[in-house]
Formats: C-alpha cells, structure tokens, sequence
C-alpha cells in the first residue's frame, strides 16, 4: 500500500538553527499538508499546499515557516530560526481530494534545544 | 469556527469490553467529521468519516461511530475490545465545502487490558 514518507524520524537541533524537515507523498496526490502536535496538545493544522502554492496557512505558519516542493516528489517543510516551542511533532498528509481522505506519514520529531 | 472536544485523555477498558470514545464538535456549517487513530510510532490512520450520507458510519477494524446532529457528538464505538486495539485515537472535523483543513481534538489513548 502506498504510504507517506517522512525524514528523518528524529531531529534535534539548537535554538536559532535552521531545520528542513522532509516528505514525499504519495505520488498520485494533489494536496498536502503540514501538521504539528506538541508533546500533550491537540495536532495542530500550520499549512496546506496545492498547485505549487499555499492555500492555507495557520497563525502558526509565520514568517519562519515555509514549504516548497522542489522535484514533484519532495514536500519540505523549512524553520528558519528554530525556537524552544517549536519542538513538536511534525506530520506531513497527502490527498487526491482534499482533506476528506488525507494519508498522513509517521511524523517527525523536532526537539529544540 | 470549528473545533471538536474529546472527554477523557484516557480510556481503560478490558478486553472483550464495549469500547466508547466520545467526541463532540461545534461548527457553525454542516460538517464531516472524522477518526483517526495512531499506534505508536506510526501516523494517524484513518478509522471512518461522516460525510453527511448515514448517520451511522462502519470504519475498518470493527469500529463505528453515529453522527448525531442534536447531541453534536460523533462517538466512536466497538462492541468487543481487542488488545490490538490499544492505540491513540484523534476525532476531527472539517466544514463540507470545498478545500478545508481538518481540526482535530486532543486525542484520547485507549487501553486494553487483558
């Protein structure tokens, strides 16, 4: 069955640096996603990606953020300047038809330092 | 705005036992509503999803949940719990029309024992 792919399982980084956390989707998809679930919290929505440009983003989603699919397989997820509450984890989601049947990858987790 | 509230972190049951995991959502537009769940160490997993056809929806290992609209719930059900059913399991709620992000609640981790 097709799957979501998301590197790496485990990222951890100092406060300041930048990340870039990587997906590649299901290669038949349309939509993707970002999500991000703090140790304890609700998973949270930060962005969604459709036709090579953003379609919705989150008060989450400033100016740190971006996201950029740069082959036609990959779907990155940028931090520019990392802070301590971005430590969380991330999941990448993949549809054909929004988010009615969204796959999602096993996630990756940030800890910041 | 939309959101859903699942009641209780954590849910124990014994195996064999009825399984019930409430979910309640708020949404000012007919919604589609949703179970995920996510075993450990893996991404959510779709369970089912109500997207305003039966009130009563089957989903993949024997789960189900009803959509009722007075009760704003959306709980999710299984008659006889299975020790592979111990896992974490996440309600959400979109609105019905065109290209939306999913809103998820909290999560509530459900515990099988034997």
């Amino acid at each position: 069955e097709p799957e979501v792919t998301q590197t790496p399982s485990h990222q951890v980084t100092q406060m300041g640096q930048e990340v870039i956390l990587r997906c590649v989707p299901i290669s038949n998809h349309l939509y993707f996603y970002w999500y991000r679930q703090i140790l304890g919290q609700k998973v949270e929505f930060l962005v969604s990606f459709y036709n090579n440009e953003i379609s919705e983003k989150s008060e989450i989603f400033d100016d740190q953020f971006s996201v950029e699919r740069p082959d036609g397989s990959n779907f990155t997820l940028k931090i520019r300047s990392t802070k301590l509450e971005d430590s969380a984890m991330y999941f990448c989601a993949s549809s054909v038809v929004g988010p009615e049947k969204l796959f999602f990858g096993s996630g990756t987790q940030l800890s910041v330092l | 705005a939309q959101s859903v509230t699942q009641l209780g972190s954590h849910v124990s049951v014994s195996e064999g036992a009825l399984v019930l995991l409430r979910c309640n959502y708020s949404s000012s537009v007919p919604p589609y509503l949703f179970w995920y769940v996510q075993y450990p160490n893996q991404g959510l997993q779709l369970l089912l999803k109500y997207t305003s056809a039966a009130t009563l929806v089957k989903g993949i290992n024997g789960f189900e949940a009803e959509f009722k609209k007075s009760e704003t719930s959306f709980h999710l059900t299984k008659p006889s719990a299975h020790m592979s059913d111990a896992a974490e399991y996440f309600c959400a709620v979109t609105m019905n029309t065109g290209f939306q992000k999913l809103v998820f609640g909290t999560g509530t981790r459900l515990l099988v024992s034997p």
